[in-house]
């Protein structure tokens, strides 16, 4: 069973890059077995996927974010991270790390952070 | 990008009714990749189903979902207090994995 923690700050100021980590417990960021993904939720709002990345290499991510986004992994520390760059208002959400199992939805998911983008 | 569409926005129910939740894809889903989640307020999203029909780990046999191609439901077949909450649908079978909008199942 995963267990999962995002970590970084919950202020970021408009056109500042949001960095957001999630360390990963139970099963080792090199497994196969996930796409290691980031969902967002603007306050009031419904879900958008961010992206996701697979087997420590390949990325998949949301066009209307791809310009600005990187993920990556940290094997060293069994954790994989979030950047944003270039973040605005519209970038304040509630960020979750949320690991999709190969033919599932995501079981797990991390507790949530709230990110506010303002000066 | 495959646009998926819930209706209806809001389900006004009383407990102990049936619930028929309805997702729509633009395009069809491989492998009718299809999952359902339900959240509550201040919480992370919970699995339901996936793959259209399948109950995730734990979930009780009250949530079903069904449907393929571009059409899926989730059917709650006696509603729980517990199970007022708002509902997405994610399809999974080609990137990006687009959520719909939501349906909130709310008390009558």
């Amino acid at each position: 069973q995963l267990q999962l923690q995002e970590s970084g700050p919950g202020l970021v100021k408009p056109s500042e890059t949001l960095s957001l980590t999630c360390t990963v417990s139970g099963d080792s960021i090199s497994s196969s077995n996930y796409y290691w993904g980031w969902i967002r939720q603007p306050p009031g709002k419904g879900l958008e996927w961010i992206g996701s990345i697979y087997n420590s290499g390949s990325t998949y991510y949301n066009p209307s974010l791809e310009s600005r986004v990187t993920i990556s992994v940290d094997k060293s520390k069994n954790q994989f991270s979030l950047k944003l760059t270039s973040v605005t208002a519209a970038d304040t959400a509630v960020y979750y790390c949320a690991p999709r199992e190969l033919g599932s939805g995501s079981s797990y998911w991390g507790q949530g952070t709230l990110v506010t983008v303002s000066s | 990008e495959i646009v998926v569409t819930q209706s209806p926005g809001t389900l006004s129910l009383s407990p102990g009714e049936r619930a028929t939740l309805s997702c729509r894809a633009s395009q069809s889903v491989s492998n009718n990749y299809l999952a359902w989640y339900q959240q509550k307020p201040g919480q992370a999203p919970r699995l339901l189903i996936y793959g259209a029909s399948s109950r995730a780990t734990g979930i009780p046999d009250r949530f079903s979902g069904s449907g393929s191609g571009t059409d899926f439901t989730l059917t709650i077949s006696r509603l729980e207090p517990e199970d007022f909450a708002v509902y997405y649908c994610q399809q999974y079978g080609r990137s990006p994995w687009t959520f719909g909008q939501g349906t909130k199942v709310e008390i009558k």
